[in-house]
């Protein structure tokens, strides 16, 4: 069945450095993909959508300059969490939408920051 | 907009007995997707049954199988013969109709399972 590979798992990173996700359908083209935060026992909040060749769309009160999100291919989507604080430590999850209105999930990164 | 209500933040059920995960949606959409998500400790999203608003047939899988009513928008999950690798968080889950396959999902609160042998 369709993949989607997440890197890194697990990322710890000081204060003010910037860390970049990744996410990849390995198995179909995914022109669209779902960028999504999750705190300890708390449910996915959408952050946004990255559009293959398009700017992101972002929910509302997510900080676009903060999370930064690129969509440079058919199969890779990032998001780069810049200058890192501990707030932003958290649970980040992608997930792209297949076919027959299936959605893969990555399987999340933990961004820790000291 | 549309909202996802899951008002039991944690449940409990003994092995081989049979739990039921409620969930209400508010939507003023009248063709949309609902879903029922497993996130097990791994933290890997797992689907487990999903429905589309314009059938009637509630769906089933296997010993999951869901009560869609679609005036009270209520969707409850029913785990019947529960098992140990049931224990999970679940998470209900709306998706608009018409969207292709790029509608976003909203997700409710979570429901923490836990099964006690």
């Amino acid at each position: 069945g369709a993949v989607v590979s997440q890197h890194p798992s697990r990322v710890i990173c000081k204060s003010g450095t910037s860390v970049k996700i990744e996410c990849r359908s390995l198995d179909f083209q995914a022109t669209t993909m779902f960028w999504y935060r999750q705190f300890p026992k708390k449910s996915l909040m959408l952050m946004a959508t990255s559009n293959e060749g398009s700017k992101a769309t972002y929910e509302q009160g997510v900080e676009k300059d903060k999370f930064l999100i690129n969509h440079a291919s058919l199969t890779l989507s990032t998001l780069t969490v810049t200058s890192a604080h501990p707030e932003d430590s958290s649970f980040y999850i992608c997930s792209a939408p297949g076919d027959g209105e299936k959605l893969f999930f990555g399987s999340g990164t933990q961004l820790s920051v000291l | 907009a549309q909202t996802v209500t899951q008002s039991q933040p944690e449940m409990s059920v003994q092995e081989a007995e049979t739990v039921t995960l409620s969930c209400t949606y508010d939507t003023s959409e009248s063709d949309y997707y609902l879903f029922w998500y497993k996130q097990p400790p791994s933290r890997q999203m797992i689907l487990v049954i999903r429905q589309e608003a314009y059938k009637q047939q509630n769906a089933t899988e296997n010993r999951f199988s869901v009560n869609f009513q679609k005036a009270a928008k209520s969707f409850s999950l029913k785990i019947s013969d529960s098992q140990l690798g049931d224990a999970a968080m679940y998470f209900c889950a709306y998706r608009i109709y018409g969207s292709g396959n790029t509608g976003k999902l909203i997700f409710g609160q979570g429901t923490t399972l836990q099964v006690k042998p």
